[in-house]
């Protein structure tokens, strides 16, 4: 059973565009909400994270968007340039184990 | 920042061999690393929980005897694929998560192994 489901699988955006990447999670008990952005042949790399008692958190062009009542949350990436062409999963994780499970992804194109 | 080194990148090899892959934490010292596998085009899928000193914790569905783990450092785990077969053959990915005191220290992840076994 997904427990975050992403969307959507794959992405265009013309350079200068907004990408806008979703999640939805099912276990109330996630409290931590990473993002990882991978390029081909390497690992996740962490992007940027929130705790459900923040409804937006923004690191420069990367913005999450949180709604726990709504149990969803989005990355935004403003003025997309094509090295940010990746794949990005969002991710979540709960208990004492800090296991992360991951959304299955989304491939982001960005046009120059 | 946190580093991850992943070894070997690539590794092939025959039908019936084993292959150990080494992951570290070069900067940090990781009370868990996590060890996960990933498919072409698909999301990471995690395979085992490992934390030092003590028998790591396997997914279901994961064969604890074909796929040995062995954490015995604060700063390195293996992942043994014993008698390898090509279906075996995937992108093979660690992460450690820093020894500290709160609990949303991230993960931070390995460059991945790429085993393909003929």
């Amino acid at each position: 059973q997904q427990q975050v489901k992403q969307s959507p699988q794959s992405l265009i955006v013309q350079k200068g565009g907004i990408s806008i990447i979703n999640c939805a999670y099912e276990n109330t008990a996630f409290d931590y909400f990473p993002w990882y952005q991978q390029f081909p042949g390497k690992g996740p790399a962490l992007l940027i994270a929130i705790r459900p008692d923040v409804s937006e958190k923004k690191e420069g062009r990367f913005t999450i968007s949180f709604n726990k009542s709504a149990k969803q949350f989005s990355l935004h990436i403003m003025d997309s340039q094509p090295g940010d062409s990746a794949t990005y999963f969002c991710a979540a994780t709960a208990g004492s184990a800090r296991q992360l499970t991951f959304g299955s992804g989304t491939q982001l194109t960005v046009l120059p | 920042g946190a580093v991850v080194s992943q070894h070997p990148s690539w590794v092939i090899c025959k039908s019936g061999t084993s292959v150990k892959i080494e992951c570290r934490s070069l900067d940090f010292q990781a009370t868990t690393m996590f060890w996960y596998r990933q498919f072409p085009k698909q999301s990471l899928m995690l395979m085992a929980t490992s934390n030092e000193g003590s028998k790591a914790t396997y997914e279901q569905g994961v064969e604890k005897d074909k796929f040995l783990i062995n954490h015995a450092s604060l700063t390195l785990s293996t992942l043994t694929v014993t008698s390898a077969h090509p279906e075996d053959s995937s992108f093979y990915i660690c992460s450690a998560r820093e020894r500290g005191t709160r609990g949303n220290q991230p993960q931070h992840f390995g460059d991945g192994t790429r085993l393909s076994i003929l």
